[in-house]
């Protein structure tokens, strides 16, 4: 079993629509949980980061984190075609720095339609 | 406020032969992550550079080094090059010290790296 799973898609949706992207996880010592938005040939950008359980809002971006489930979300509302990227959802144990290597999802590719 | 840089942007090489990547971090980071992305994959962590040390490695073999200067720059190596070592390689800055604010790993646009 990977440590990180990630349903890689593809999804496709109508612009306007909410999608919601979704990782579970196997290791339960996972403490800080982050959404990265890769478009195609880019390096990945961080959408969200939260640390423990909860919900966190950005804008049109809502990231929840259940660790009794070892289950996170990304909630995207009213999606626009420039949302068109890899989610990829990353997690690790300990805080940053020097102790801050990331597992990440295979990403779930999003494709909104105009 | 300079991002992170890699180069090349493209490389194409043979099996057996040798490549260097290059990194420049966010300015005002010191820590720079190697990740390796293959086609359809996440990224999948290489190795850590910190003080000019390699701080943590992933499961990758030694014919993967790395090596950080003084202004914090880093190169990964590859040698004896597989067909499965074509991929694209990211490089993540970071703060070795972080605050909440601050705890985030940037990463650049990477290299892709062909191996025929």
């Amino acid at each position: 079993q990977k440590e990180v799973e990630q349903d890689p898609g593809p999804l496709s949706v109508p612009e306007g629509a909410i999608v919601s992207l979704n990782c579970t996880y196997s290791n339960s010592a996972f403490q800080y949980f982050m959404w990265y938005r890769q478009y195609s040939r880019k390096g990945p950008e961080l959408l969200m980061y939260t640390y423990s359980s909860g919900n966190k809002e950005d804008g049109r971006f809502t990231a929840q984190v259940d660790k009794s489930s070892k289950y996170i979300s990304l909630f995207i509302r009213d999606s626009q075609p420039s949302d068109s990227a890899t989610y990829l959802c990353a997690m690790r144990e300990n805080y940053g720095g020097s102790q801050g290597n990331l597992i990440f999802g295979k990403g779930t590719k999003l494709s909104v339609k105009p | 406020d300079a991002g992170v840089t890699q180069s090349p942007t493209h490389l194409i090489k043979t099996r057996g032969q040798q490549v260097t990547l290059r990194c420049s971090p966010k300015s005002g980071h010191d820590t720079v992550s190697w990740y390796q992305q293959a086609l359809g994959q996440g990224p999948q962590f290489i190795f850590q550079y910190y003080e000019e040390e390699e701080r943590q490695r992933g499961n990758f073999p030694d014919r993967f080094s790395g090596h950080q200067f003084p202004n914090y720059s880093s190169e990964l190596n590859v040698n004896a090059l597989l067909l499965g070592d074509s991929a694209l390689y990211l490089c993540a800055s970071s703060l070795a010290l972080p605050s909440p604010s601050t705890d985030t790993q940037y990463f650049g646009p990477g290299t892709r790296l062909t191996v025929l």
